[in-house]
This record gives structure tokens, sequence and C-alpha cells, in this order.
């Protein structure tokens, strides 16, 4: 079955420091997004990429973020200069359609620690 | 403001039981509501998907209801097992056009043997 896959499934950096998450949609998926999860607290959405651009982001998604679709495959978040609280379980996801429409389908998340 | 409030917060059930979560929400207009089941550390997988037309869903042993017009809706699990221990999330799409999503801060169902 097709599934989302993320890359790192852990990663602890020090505060101030660039991270790179990665991810991989399924391949017939038109839609991806990214939501962020801290401990104990709720999913919340971040942002969604369509076509090539960002199709709508968040208050949370500063300038401190950027998204990418370096090539056909790979979807990745860009969080520069981290702080404490950016520390969080990241989730990918990947939809047909518009949420709207369309079933998402969640990686099994990077866990973010900063130090 | 928009806002999805889910009850109760955790809930024990003994294995085999029944049991019906529930979710509120003040999201209007709405494009659809959607129920997950999240284990510990893992990813949020989807049970259920509605529309504002719909009033009912199933998948399994998971049935979901929504009345549009009380902003409500129940989850249902029936002959609970032992894997259904996890975080149950609800999730309302606000109908703008838009890709935004609100989550509740879900119910966590512990099924004991």
């Amino acid at each position: 079955e097709p599934e989302v896959t993320q890359t790192p499934s852990h990663q602890v950096t020090q505060m101030g420091q660039e991270v790179i998450l990665r991810c991989v949609p399924i391949s017939n998926h038109l839609y991806f997004y990214w939501y962020r999860q801290i401990l104990g607290q709720k999913v919340e959405f971040l942002v969604s990429f369509y076509n090539n651009e960002i199709s709508e982001k968040s208050e949370i998604f500063d300038d401190q973020f950027s998204v990418e679709r370096p090539d056909g495959s790979n979807f990745t978040l860009k969080i520069r200069s981290t702080k404490l609280e950016d520390s969080a379980m990241y989730f990918c996801a990947s939809s047909q359609g518009t949420f709207n429409t369309g079933e998402l389908f969640f990686g099994e998340g990077s866990r973010l620690t900063v130090l | 403001k928009n806002q999805v409030e889910q009850s109760p917060q955790s809930l024990i059930i003994l294995e085999g039981k029944n049991c019906t979560l529930q979710c509120n929400y003040t999201v209007s207009p709405f494009s659809n509501l959607r129920w997950y089941k999240q284990d510990t550390g893992r990813g949020p997988v989807s049970l259920t998907i509605m529309t504002f037309s719909e009033n009912t869903k199933s998948n399994g042993r998971y049935t979901a209801t929504l009345d549009a017009d009380t902003k409500q809706s129940s989850l249902h699990i029936t002959a609970s097992q032992l894997s259904d221990s996890a975080s149950y999330i609800c999730v309302v799409s606000p109908y703008t056009g838009g890709f935004k999503t609100i989550f509740g801060a879900g119910t966590r169902l512990f099924v004991k043997a």
C-alpha cells in the first residue's frame, strides 16, 4: 500500500541551527502539507503546497519556515535558526484532491528536538 | 473563532464494550468533518470523512454521525479491541476553498483486557 515517508524520524539540533525535514508523498498525489504537533497538544496546520507553490499557510508559518519540492518526489520543510519552541513532531501529508475532497494520508512524523 | 472541542478528554473501557466520542465545532460554514485515529508517536490515520450533507458514515466497527444543525459529531466504536487504544481526533475543514484545517485536541481511549 502506498505511503508517505518522512526522514529523519528524529533529529536533535542546537538552537539557532537550520533543519531540513524531508518527505516523499504518495506518487500520484498533487497536494502536499506540513503539520506540527507539540507534545501533548493539538495537531496544527502549517502549510499546503500545490503546483509548485504555497496554496495556504497558517500564522505559525512565518519567515523562519520554507517549503520546497526540489525534484519530482521530495517535499521538504526548512526551519531556519531553530528555537526551543520549534521542538515538536512534524507531519507531512499528501492528498490526491484538495483537502475538501480528497483523503489525507499522513507520514509517521519527524520528531525535532531543539536544545 | 473557529474551534473544535472534543469530549471526553480520556476514556477507559473494557475490551468488547462500545463507546461514543463527541465532537462539537463552531466552524461555519464548513466543508467536511473527519475522524482520525492516532497511535502514540505515529501519524493520524483517516477513519471517516463526512460532508455537511451527510448524517452518518461507517468504517468497520467505527460509525460517525453528524448533525450540521447543532454542529455536533460523534464517533461510535463497537466491540472495542485492545488495538483501539489511541487518540481519536475530530478535524473540521472550513468551507473557504482553502486548505486550513482545524484539529480537535482528541479523546485518548484506553481499552483494557
